[in-house]
């Protein structure tokens, strides 16, 4: 079956241009996630959305990071005015529901910011 | 052998031999743990979790240990295969919480 998706698996793009990232989740997986992964690092949480709950932005590291759900599936997460720190690649999971430990991951999109 | 600064803790293994890969945790209050392999240029993939109430669990040619008097996890890999090589990383979360704490990951090469 379909697991998780993202696009594009690569993004080039000029420091102060917004980009934006897709995810299309497993189809019936009502949690989904966003991640970075800094080159040799660990996974950084951005945000967590659940179903038509109010989504745990807390991970966000400005306000130039956005993201938004639509139906309940696919997932946008937006960078605005980016900023060659913004430079990562950026992983999305969707889990069957809240606090399932086996989150099912996406290829990740790799962003650099020229 | 280690390697400090940017690059991840690597261990070299020959094939057939064990690994054994070891994680510490910070927060006490986690009670679900889950390792997981990242291979090149992919996502990571789970492998095997294991909750706070018990203090082993085995997979398919894989022991979780979980140790909570140190706050210490460790992965075992059994006859180990060159298809064993990514990095490795643990995760905790806590109940109540949203989200999985990452560690910084292990790199595992296996020699042929």
């Amino acid at each position: 079956g379909a697991g998780v998706s993202q696009s594009p698996s690569n993004k080039v793009t000029e420091k102060g241009k917004d980009v934006e990232l897709r995810c299309d989740p497993i189809s019936g997986h009502t949690a989904l996630y966003w991640y970075r992964q800094s080159l040799g690092q660990g996974l950084e949480f951005l945000i967590y959305f659940q179903g038509n709950s109010a989504p745990d932005k807390s991970g966000l590291p400005s306000d130039r990071f956005s993201a938004e759900r639509t139906g309940g599936s696919v997932s946008t997460l937006t960078i605005q005015r980016t900023q060659q720190e913004d430079s990562a690649v950026y992983l999305c999971a969707s889990s069957l529901g809240p606090l399932e430990g086996e989150q099912y991951f996406g290829p990740g999109t790799r962003l650099t910011v020229t | 052998g280690e390697s400090v600064g940017l690059h991840l803790p690597t261990l070299s293994v020959q094939e057939g031999d064990n690994s054994i890969i070891n994680c510490a945790y910070s927060n006490s209050a986690s009670d679900y743990f889950i390792w997981y392999k990242q291979e090149s240029g992919k996502g990571p993939q789970f492998i095997i979790d294991i909750r706070s109430n018990m203090d082993k669990r085995q997979g398919q040619r894989v022991t979780v240990l979980l140790n909570k008097t140190v706050k210490h996890l460790s992965l075992q890999i059994a006859a180990t295969q060159p298809g064993d090589s990514a990095v490795y990383f643990c995760a905790e979360i806590a109940y109540g919480n949203n989200r999985l704490a990452f560690g910084k990951g292990n790199q595992v090469v296996v020699i042929p």
